[in-house]
């Protein structure tokens, strides 16, 4: 069966640090893989999507940026963090084959920019 | 472009009542219809979902029925509980790609 984890669970940054987190799916491959942000008490904010190694497109320009070195990696990056930077940060994929559109979500990592 | 437009909440209902939470959704062609839920501090999990017209889907005693006519996927449950608490999150994809609209979520929270 296929799984999906995401890493670190909490993160507290200070505003102007690094950011690098990770997501990673098993038991598939090819997946369409997505980055999701939520702020509290908010809806889902797409801000990457990727349909294979190195393809990237981004939905909202800003200091984010996400890369795929790998078929089932997916990691999202910043050099610098801003307050307005903090919330839930979700990772989804689904499978890359038109008779299944559903994402499935990963746990979550709670990032807080202090 | 493709939209969903979901009733905004929060919703308290005392155990057992009725439940329903209104989806409308704007698409061209033809999408799948999706219902989420989100446990405190998890990620999203798939509650539900239908692929066509007229589909019902269903799990755990929650029911959507995807209706063209009314560009409608409204949830329904017949009687919470109070492990229901959570929120609900509306999703369409769109059919020209795996592109996904979501809604802003509802929030419910059930008490004994």
């Amino acid at each position: 069966s296929q799984t999906i984890h995401q890493w670190p669970a909490t993160l507290v940054q200070p505003v102007g640090s690094p950011l690098s987190l990770e997501c990673t799916v098993e038991g598939t491959s090819n997946p369409n893989l997505y980055w999701y942000r939520q702020a509290a008490g908010r809806g889902l904010q797409l801000l990457f999507y990727s349909v294979g190694i190195g393809q990237i497109s981004s939905e909202v320009p800003q200091n984010l940026s996400a890369s795929r070195p790998q078929d089932r990696q997916f990691i999202l990056s910043s050099k610098k963090l801003l307050l307005s930077d903090s919330g839930f940060y979700l990772c989804a994929w689904n499978p890359d084959r038109a008779s299944s559109y559903e994402q499935y979500f990963g746990p979550g990592t709670r990032l807080t920019v202090t | 472009g493709d939209s969903v437009t979901q009733m905004e909440g929060p919703v308290t209902l005392s155990e057992e009542a009725f439940l329903t939470i209104n989806c409308t959704y704007t698409a061209t062609g033809y999408p799948s219809l999706f219902w989420y839920v989100q446990y405190p501090g998890e990620g999203l999990q798939l509650l539900l979902k239908a692929t066509k017209a007229d589909d019902k889907g269903s799990n755990k005693g929650f029911e959507a029925t995807y209706r063209k006519e009314t560009t409608s996927f409204h949830l329904e449950k017949g009687s919470v509980q109070v492990s229901d608490s959570a929120v609900y999150f509306c999703a369409l994809s769109g059919g020209t790609g795996n592109q996904f609209y979501f809604g802003t979520g509802t929030s419910l929270t059930v008490i004994p």
